[in-house]
């Protein structure tokens, strides 16, 4: 039973725009959610996080959007570039410290 | 300078087979951990070490036992390898045990058990 989710598996942008990738979880006790990018043959990367006390952290180019009713969260990135092509993986923690992570969106954009 | 390492990269055996992943961190770090990347590309803790003493457990078989012998090393190994084994794995560390804390991930071990 997945308690976090990312339901799509891939997104494909062009240079310059917007891009928006999402998730969706169904445990009301997370309290703390972030972003993770991964890069082929590599292990994934810290992008930004957020609190469950605020709907909004921006880093950047990079903003991620709570919306607590709902239980979903997206990131925004702003111009995409072409290096931010990568798998995005969206993360959850409870009290403690434990991750439960999406199973990822590969996102690609095009010059 | 890699921060956290894996090795092997690769890893293939037999189904039966005894194998181990050692993972090693220059950061300093007080945790390290142990994640599966299954075929469904989820990530998945396996276990969690903080200053040598395991903190997190996840329902893993009693096939998988890590081992820390000191603070900057967290190897993880596997008997009986079975085919369900096959995954990626990946060992990661942080500054202290809370799960907000930035957690720097290796680069990854594919196992691939025939």
């Amino acid at each position: 039973d997945q308690q976090v989710k990312q339901n799509s598996p891939s997104l494909s942008v062009q240079e310059g725009r917007i891009s928006i990738l999402n998730c969706d979880y169904t445990n009301s006790m997370f309290d703390y959610f972030l972003w993770y990018k991964k890069y082929p043959a590599e292990g994934p990367t810290f992008l930004i996080s957020i609190s469950s006390i605020k709907d909004k952290n921006e880093d950047g180019r990079f903003t991620v959007f709570l919306n607590k009713s709902a239980k979903h969260l997206s990131l925004h990135i702003v111009p995409s570039q072409p290096g931010d092509s990568a798998v995005y993986f969206c993360a959850a923690l409870k009290a403690g410290n434990m991750l439960t992570f999406g199973g990822g969106t590969r996102l690609m954009v095009k010059p | 300078d890699t921060a956290v390492s894996q090795t092997p990269k690769y890893l293939v055996t037999q189904m039966g087979n005894d194998k181990s992943i050692k993972c090693e961190q220059n950061l300093g770090h007080d945790t390290m951990y142990w994640y599966k990347q299954d075929s469904k590309k989820f990530l998945k803790i396996m276990f969690s070490y903080n200053n040598k003493e395991l903190i997190i457990n996840e329902t893993v078989p009693n096939r998988f036992s890590p081992k820390s012998p000191d603070k900057a090393h967290l190897n993880l190994h596997i008997n009986s390898l079975e085919l369900g084994d096959s995954a990626v794995y990946f060992c990661a560390s942080s500054q202290g045990a809370r799960g907000t804390n930035e957690q720097f991930f290796g680069p990854g071990t594919r196992l691939t058990v025939l």
